[in-house]
């Protein structure tokens, strides 16, 4: 059973404002995830970090930024929220052994108004 | 330019008929092929995957055919439950030490009692 979790799960917020999305995992993975997911749409890749102190952007071009100070700690942050950055965020991890697969939070359902 | 490509936005099976899922790719890197189920407001959920050296993988109901010369691969799900209504993504990842997953855009199955 995957361990990993976003808080939080919703969450309605006016245009300016910043916004911290947390994401923790009790797993000890090294790789942690940030995926933007629209509805009908693919997930999109806009953060990634392979361990403590490594970070780097993802496929898709995000104004958002992330941190990694502890394995199990990566949150996401926007400095000033805008109505573009309403979306479903996802936060996953991976181990180096066991399966293929990375474990998905929740997500973060953001509504900007 | 779409890696995985997922072209049918929607499938409608009976319960107790098979559920026939198809993904397309372009990337010939690629070298671990996954499938995850996703509700509504919920993070995706693992369900198979398929190294790119087999043909076949099967677990329980659900087994992952790919073929690699047409690069395409088929999730089924045999006999389709209501309880299996949701939207299925596929994903591809080139493994090795910088793992990522890049996500087809899902399709919603709907299994009707």
């Amino acid at each position: 059973e995957a361990d990993i979790y976003q808080t939080p799960r919703y969450l309605v917020i006016g245009t300016g404002k910043k916004i911290t999305l947390e994401c923790s995992q009790t797993m000890g993975h090294d790789k942690m995830y940030w995926y933007q997911q629209d509805p009908g749409m693919e997930l999109h890749l806009i953060h990634y970090s392979y361990g403590v102190n490594s970070t780097e952007k993802g496929d898709l071009s995000s104004e958002s930024t992330v941190s990694r100070i502890r394995t199990e700690h990566f949150p996401l942050t926007l400095e000033s929220a805008r109505p573009s950055h309403t979306s479903q965020y996802l936060c996953a991890s991976r181990g180096d052994r066991g399966g293929i697969e990375a474990f998905f939070g929740q997500g973060t359902r953001l509504t900007v108004v | 330019d779409q890696q995985v490509k997922q072209n049918s936005p929607s499938l409608s099976v009976q319960e107790g008929r098979i559920s026939i899922l198809n993904c397309d790719y372009t990337n010939s890197m690629f070298d671990y092929f996954l499938w995850y189920k996703k509700y509504p407001a919920e993070g995706p959920t693992f369900l198979i995957s398929i190294s790119s050296i087999k043909d076949k993988n099967e677990d329980g109901r659900f087994t992952v055919f790919l073929n690699k010369s047409a690069k395409h691969l088929s999730l089924h799900i045999v006999p389709s439950q209501p309880g299996d209504s949701a939207v299925y993504f596929c994903a591809a990842s080139s493994g090795g030490s910088n793992y990522k997953l890049t996500f087809g855009k899902g399709t919603l199955l709907t299994v009707n009692p």
